[in-house]
């Protein structure tokens, strides 16, 4: 299995632009979820799924859109960057809504200028 | 929603000496709290995690304590090694819920040779 992928690793944006982050997994997890790193702020949520066509919002969804079509991916789009979007994002997956250990992606280091 | 504090921000500690990491939650119907060890450029990846039916767990070096009373967790490591300095986070959420994991700020453990 590859687990949890992200593509691309590294972007950057300029302020305006639209772009959209992707994340698969095949495990046939039944959760997804979008976090962004930033120093000091530990890992922050932003969208998440529980399934395929079951979106809610995390903690900060502002400027960003998911959608689940499939279970196996949850692509993230920014619809118009922004500097404060410039962040490491990781996609997460795990089967369900139990103790379950939580699957990181590699992460996607964005910069917006 | 939940909030997870943790402290310290960054901590230092000498070769071959313990660390402890600790964490306070809000909401009381929590009942799933996972560690996870983020090392330089990596995803975040569980290395312990305790539920709410327990006050303690042990995994060889790492040990995990809950007090649901004060709504506190702490991760302890014992006989640190250069290997083990990274970032820690705890998080919490509630087993069986659509609600995601809620992370701390995380901790910079720097073990010193």
């Amino acid at each position: 299995n590859a687990g949890v992928t992200q593509t691309p690793k590294f972007q950057v944006l300029k302020t305006g632009q639209s772009m959209t982050l992707q994340c698969a997994q095949d495990m046939n997890h039944e959760y997804m979820s979008w976090y962004r790193q930033d120093p000091g702020m530990g890992l922050r949520l932003i969208h998440y799924s529980v399934g395929a066509g079951i979106t809610d919002q995390g903690e900060v969804p502002n400027g960003y859109n998911v959608s689940r079509s499939t279970t196996e991916d949850f692509p993230l789009r920014l619809l118009s960057a922004a500097p404060s979007q410039t962040s490491v994002y990781f996609c997460a997956s795990k089967p369900g809504g139990g103790a379950y250990e939580q699957y990181f992606g590699p992460g996607t280091r964005l910069t917006v200028t | 929603g939940e909030n997870v504090e943790q402290h310290p921000s960054t901590l230092s500690v000498q070769e071959g000496d313990s660390a402890v990491i600790k964490c306070t939650y809000s909401d009381s119907a929590s009942n799933y709290f996972p560690w996870y060890k983020q090392e330089l450029g990596k995803r975040p990846q569980l290395i312990i995690d305790i539920r709410s039916n327990v006050g303690e767990k042990k995994d060889q070096r790492i040990a995990v304590t809950l007090n649901k009373t004060a709504k506190h967790f702490s991760l302890h490591i014992t006989e640190t090694q250069p290997e083990d300095s990274a970032v820690y986070f705890c998080a919490a959420s509630i087993i069986g819920s659509a609600r995601q994991l809620t992370f701390g700020s995380g901790t910079q453990l720097t073990v010193l040779p």
